[in-house]
């Protein structure tokens, strides 16, 4: 079954601790992104990735790491988290350049303390 | 770059009527419009996506429209049902580069 999977589904933690949700697609797909979804304001990329070792900054990268060191995988690393990161994240893949469906994960809703 | 507007941001409809979201977008040569739906505390979920060779497309009670002149396309839902309610993304792409850019949303209630 196509999938992106996102882990973990729900997460508390405190100011300062660093953090990785994971991401993984079982599509072979090239190009992953990550985004954050808070009330009111839709989605929001933080990071994407065209390809292997080949990433660039979304619309509100502040605050977090990417890393693309294999196609499947695309972790979002908070280095040092604070309360306004406290989201809904979400990871999405899509495959092909000529107009194709992205494909989400489950979210992650993270909480920071 | 590309800016992709959405109204209205919530709408509020009968069940049984018909609902319509509208997107506006700037860059002429986009040339892929999907439609997403996201349920309560669920991820977004294509719909319905349009390519610009192709001026409507229906899909059962869901139709969207693509007016390339003016730069809009529009989502259409008839004989709306409770299960309709959730909040719909627009996004547009163009050639070959994957990035969508999305609308805000539209947040769609259905009242019994």
């Amino acid at each position: 079954e196509a999938q992106v999977t996102q882990n973990p589904r729900y997460l508390i933690t405190v100011t300062g601790k660093k953090l990785t949700v994971t991401c993984s697609q079982n599509m072979n797909h090239e190009y992953m992104s990550w985004y954050r979804q808070d009330p009111g304001l839709g989605l929001r990329q933080i990071y994407y990735s065209m390809n292997v070792e080949v990433t660039d900054k979304g619309d509100v990268p502040e605050g977090y790491k990417v890393s693309r060191k294999e196609k499947r995988n695309f972790p979002l690393i908070l280095e040092s988290p604070s309360p306004n990161q406290t989201s809904l994240y979400f990871c999405a893949s899509r495959g092909d350049a000529t107009n194709t469906e992205a494909f989400f994960g489950q979210g992650t809703r993270l909480t920071v303390v | 770059g590309e800016n992709v507007e959405q109204h209205p941001s919530t709408l509020s409809v009968q069940e049984g009527d018909s609902a319509v979201i509208k997107c506006t977008y700037s860059d002429s040569a986009s040339n892929y419009f999907p439609w997403y739906k996201q349920e309560l505390g669920k991820r977004p979920q294509l719909i319905i996506d349009i390519r610009s060779n192709v001026g409507e497309k229906k899909d059962q009670r869901i139709a969207v429209t693509l007016n390339k002149t003016a730069k809009h396309f529009s989502l259409h839902i008839t004989e709306t049902q409770p299960e309709d309610s959730a909040v719909y993304f627009c996004a547009a792409s163009k050639g070959s580069n994957y990035q969508l850019i999305w609308g805000a949303g539209t947040k769609l209630i259905i009242k019994p």
